[in-house]
């Protein structure tokens, strides 16, 4: 079955340090790829998206990721991060393999502290 | 526009009773997906509706989960009787049409089910 895995599951930063967030997939033909954030006390909402072209791809608030195919791997980065960025990050996959279904596979999370 | 709305955001009852949630999607969206979220992991799907027919429900517990969409708009999630480990968020999100893996799926605020 796929699967989409986060490496680092509590990340705690002090702002403007840089962001790496790891993200592996492991879908072998094409994939739509995903990252979410939820702040404290909101809904998830999309942070930047891949579907095919360039593969770093740049999302709201300063966030880009870059999709590695040979590495199966869509890495969400920050150069300098915020307060305000603390959340929860959940990368996502849709396989495409041409059946009916476009759900999202989620990896575990990652949960990202901001320390003033 | 108006974003996905769900309810009860919250709900706490004991083990054997029953529950039902309720979604309204974006306002022409064909697509609606209800997932399960369990605390430390990522959401997973249970079921999907393009428009009022189920397109995946593989992963829906037929035995005490149902879910409906009757006229293709509002839908609801029902579980009967309930179990200690159906404890989680609960997240509706709808998409223009899933046929279309670019479009993208807008999550609502979840309803948080505690089963005692």
């Amino acid at each position: 079955a796929q699967s989409v895995s986060q490496h680092n599951h509590h990340v705690i930063l002090s702002e403007a340090a840089s962001l790496e967030l790891g993200c592996n997939y492991s879908y072998g033909g094409t994939v739509n790829l995903f990252w979410y954030v939820q702040y404290p006390g909101q809904h998830l909402q999309l942070l930047l998206k891949y579907f095919s072209g360039d593969p770093l791809v740049k999302g709201i608030k300063g966030f880009e990721a870059e999709f590695i195919k040979s590495k199966f791997s869509f890495n969400l980065r920050k150069p300098s991060v915020q307060w305000s960025d603390t959340a929860e990050y959940f990368c996502a996959v849709i396989p495409n393999y041409g059946g009916a279904t476009n759900k999202l596979i989620f990896g575990t999370g990652t949960l990202l502290a901001v320390q003033p | 526009e108006a974003g996905v709305a769900q309810s009860p955001r919250y709900k706490i009852i004991e083990k054997r009773q029953s529950v039902a949630f309720w979604c309204n999607p974006i306002s022409g969206h064909a697509t609606l997906y209800w997932y399960q979220q369990i605390l430390g992991q990522g959401p997973k799907l249970l079921i999907q509706f393009q428009n009022n027919g189920v397109v995946d429900d593989s992963q829906l517990p037929k035995d005490r989960f149902s879910a409906e969409r009757l006229k293709g708009v509002d839908s609801t999630l029902k579980i009967q009787p309930a179990k200690l480990e159906d404890s989680a968020v609960y997240l509706c999100a709808s998409s223009h049409d899933r046929r279309n893996l670019k479009n993208i799926q807008y999550f609502g605020a979840g309803t948080r089910l505690s089963v005692l």
